[in-house]
């Protein structure tokens, strides 16, 4: 079974409104992470946000935020006011493990294109 | 504080020979782990190191890749004898060892394209 699942290839948002790019997990561990990463054309890894298996609020930073729902296995992440500069692809990614090592796991990914 | 390091940024060679990518981390960082990324997916770990210690190589095609961190610091990853499919972008990243959290950066990759 795939760890993180991203289901849309691509998606297309208009300027200034916001989109939700969606992300499952399967994990068995009790305390895990979830982490967002954009990777523009030019190729770097950016950190956008991230969310503890046991953070009972939904983690924000700046115009993100992830909207966790643990019950579903739901680690989507929300772009509001969509800017020409969140044209990139967006990654999923899961921290599973304890004690002596952690594996992070990443989804296929989501091609976001903002339009003007 | 200065970020993951790599080198080369760009290698093309033919099947058949051997390259050899080089990762500095972030000081400090005790976690050390090389992606593979072809082009259109997702990062795939090849291996990850713990200090200078080998804790998940799982993915690694030991045939033809491998991996060393001497002294717990920079890393090295070599394929020999390197496959057409073998083309793509080698990430290394780093991270601190801190429970329940362990954000990765990411180098700006190594491309490797085969012939």
């Amino acid at each position: 079974a795939q760890k993180i699942t991203q289901t849309q290839p691509g998606m297309f948002v208009q300027e200034k409104e916001a989109v939700t790019l969606d992300c499952t997990y399967d994990t068995s561990d009790q305390s895990y992470g979830l982490f967002w990463y954009k990777q523009p054309s030019s190729g770097e890894m950016i950190f956008l946000i991230y969310q503890g298996s046991y953070d009972e609020q939904n983690a924000t930073e700046g115009r993100y935020s992830l909207n966790f729902q643990k019950a579903r296995k739901s680690a989507n992440l929300v772009i509001s006011a969509s800017q020409l500069g969140d044209s990139a692809m967006y990654f999923c990614a899961m921290r599973e493990g304890d004690g002596g090592y952690q594996k992070v796991t990443f989804g296929t990914g989501t091609k976001l294109q903002v339009i003007p | 504080e200065a970020g993951v390091a790599q080198s080369p940024r760009y290698k093309i060679i033919e099947k058949r020979q051997s390259v050899a990518f080089w990762c500095n981390p972030i000081s400090g960082h005790a976690t050390l782990y090389w992606y593979q990324q072809i082009l259109g997916q997702g990062p795939k770990l090849l291996i990850q190191f713990q200090n200078n210690g080998v804790v998940d190589d799982s993915q690694l095609p030991k045939d033809r890749f491998s991996a060393e961190r001497l002294k717990g610091v920079d890393s090295t990853l070599k394929i020999q004898p390197a496959k057409l499919e073998d083309s793509a972008v080698y990430l290394c990243a780093s991270s601190k060892f801190v429970r329940n959290t362990g954000e990765l950066f990411f180098g700006e990759g190594s491309r490797l394209t085969v012939l």
